[in-house]
């Protein structure tokens, strides 16, 4: 199975700062990465798939990147309502799998 | 807009069994794949199974194969995930979840259904 790793496990930024997240898998996943955001008690929101694909919805400051196997999810102005778990899952090869998160923290 | 809606919380002895609903509205329920995963207190997402509606047939992650039964009813837009043999590592709350085309990420969620399993 495709072991999937993200760094940091917390990231503490400032509102109105960069955020970068990282995700890497442990072989070639392509573009088949999808990004998600878990806010305290709700369920996962698709943010990102095919790696860079802005999901419906998905503010403008939010980014994806990355294919093969280093993924980037970058948030260029962050605001408070970002405060959430990122998640990034893999769907290349089967099972489907995740990313233990990053959670970020606002200053 | 697309809605899945997951049955209530419930709280199992260990061997029992459980059986989550998860009622999809807003959009061709046979048209697109349905999955199940499940994540642990404080833990990540770990993916569990697919249920392909309009024909039945299911998918499962190689550690629930034998454990996990997916289920529909296609007259009332309706999906089942029943899991057996419970013990406390299965102690999650379980989500449904839709993926479009043949790519399976997952672009609706379910609210989530809390499974304790205590003694």
């Amino acid at each position: 199975e495709v072991v999937m790793t993200q760094s940091p496990a917390t990231l503490s930024v400032s509102p109105g700062e960069r955020a970068t997240l990282s995700c890497w898998a442990s072989q070639t996943v392509y573009s088949n990465l999808a990004w998600y955001q878990q806010k305290f008690g709700q369920a996962p929101r698709l943010l990102f798939y095919g790696a860079s694909a802005r999901a419906t919805g998905i503010p403008a400051r939010f980014s994806g990147s990355g294919s093969g196997t280093n993924f980037t999810l970058t948030i260029s102005s962050l605001q408070s309502e970002d405060l959430a778990v990122y998640f990034c899952q893999q769907y290349n090869n089967w099972p489907y799998t995740f990313g233990q998160g990053t959670k970020l923290d606002i200053k | 807009q697309v809605l899945l809606v997951q049955s209530g919380a419930e709280v199992k002895k260990p061997g029992a069994s459980v059986k989550v609903s998860c009622k999809a509205s807003g959009y061709t329920f046979t048209g697109y794949h349905l999955h199940w995963l499940r994540q642990a207190p404080g833990q990540g997402l770990e993916w569990m199974g697919w249920i392909i509606p309009n024909s039945g047939i299911t998918n499962f992650a190689q550690k629930f194969q034998g454990r996990v039964t997916v289920t529909r009813d296609t007259s009332i837009n309706t999906a089942y995930m029943e899991l057996t043999g419970l013990t406390s590592v299965d102690t999650a709350v379980y989500y449904c979840a839709r993926s479009t085309g043949g790519y399976y990420y997952f672009d609706s969620w379910g609210q989530g259904t809390v499974i304790t399993v205590s003694s």
